[in-house]
């Protein structure tokens, strides 16, 4: 079946300028989680979803992130005023329900490039 | 704060050598550990997991990797390395008490024929 998609899979944007990162969970997954991945990092946790709430933002590292979900699906992440920190490539994952006995199936990623 | 430790950043090995990547994880009560590969080009998938009982785990690949609660421990490890093990493994831990999985920062394994 039709696993976690992302979109873009790049993106190139001028220092400044808002992003939106979407991503397309696996059907009938509540829970929705982004991350993000920086050279050395590992990855971060940044928010997750449990059908269209988010128990834990305190991943967020700026006021200048935000994310939301619609329908229980599809969730975006918004990037306002990038920075140059920003760039990373930014995973979304889908589980069946939220906690740690539920495989996180990821994305391929979208890669952020702030100039 | 709760965290995950792997010690290893870079490893390269030659093909049928054997394989011990490490992960430690602060205390933090009850845990479940996984270990996730990422191939060159292709997404983040699951290798193997410990909820509970047998601490020794056998995942996809012929990995498996052994649960020592005393050293908060959960090592991966592979008898004999194949070139395709080539790829960055991440070692990852839920916290029942935070509902969000923390990863470590991620080992590259690099395996020459």
């Amino acid at each position: 079946g039709a696993g976690v998609s992302q979109s873009p899979s790049n993106k190139v944007t001028e220092k400044g300028k808002d992003v939106e990162l979407r991503c397309d969970p696996i059907s009938g997954h509540t829970a929705l989680y982004w991350y993000r991945q920086s050279l050395g990092q590992g990855l971060e946790f940044l928010i997750y979803f449990q059908g269209n709430s988010a128990p834990d933002k305190s991943g967020l590292p700026s006021d200048r992130f935000s994310a939301e979900r619609t329908g229980g699906s599809v969730s975006t992440l918004t990037i306002q005023r990038t920075q140059q920190e920003d760039s990373a490539v930014y995973l979304c994952a889908s589980s069946l329900a939220s906690g740690g006995t539920y495989e996180q199936y990821f994305g391929p990623g979208t890669r952020l490039t702030v100039t | 704060a709760q965290s995950v430790s792997q010690h290893n950043h870079h490893v390269i090995l030659s093909e049928a050598a054997s394989l011990e990547l490490g992960c430690n994880y602060s205390y933090g009560g009850t845990v479940n550990l996984f270990w996730y590969v990422q191939y060159p080009g292709q997404h983040l998938q699951l290798l193997l997991k410990y909820f509970s009982g047998d601490p020794l785990v056998k995942g996809i690949k012929g990995f498996e990797a052994e649960f020592i609660k005393s050293k908060f421990s959960f090592n991966l490890r592979k008898p004999s390395v194949q070139w395709s093990d080539t790829a960055e493994y991440f070692c990852a831990v839920y916290w029942g008490n935070t509902d969000k999985l923390i990863f470590g920062t991620g080992t590259r394994l690099q395996v020459f024929p």
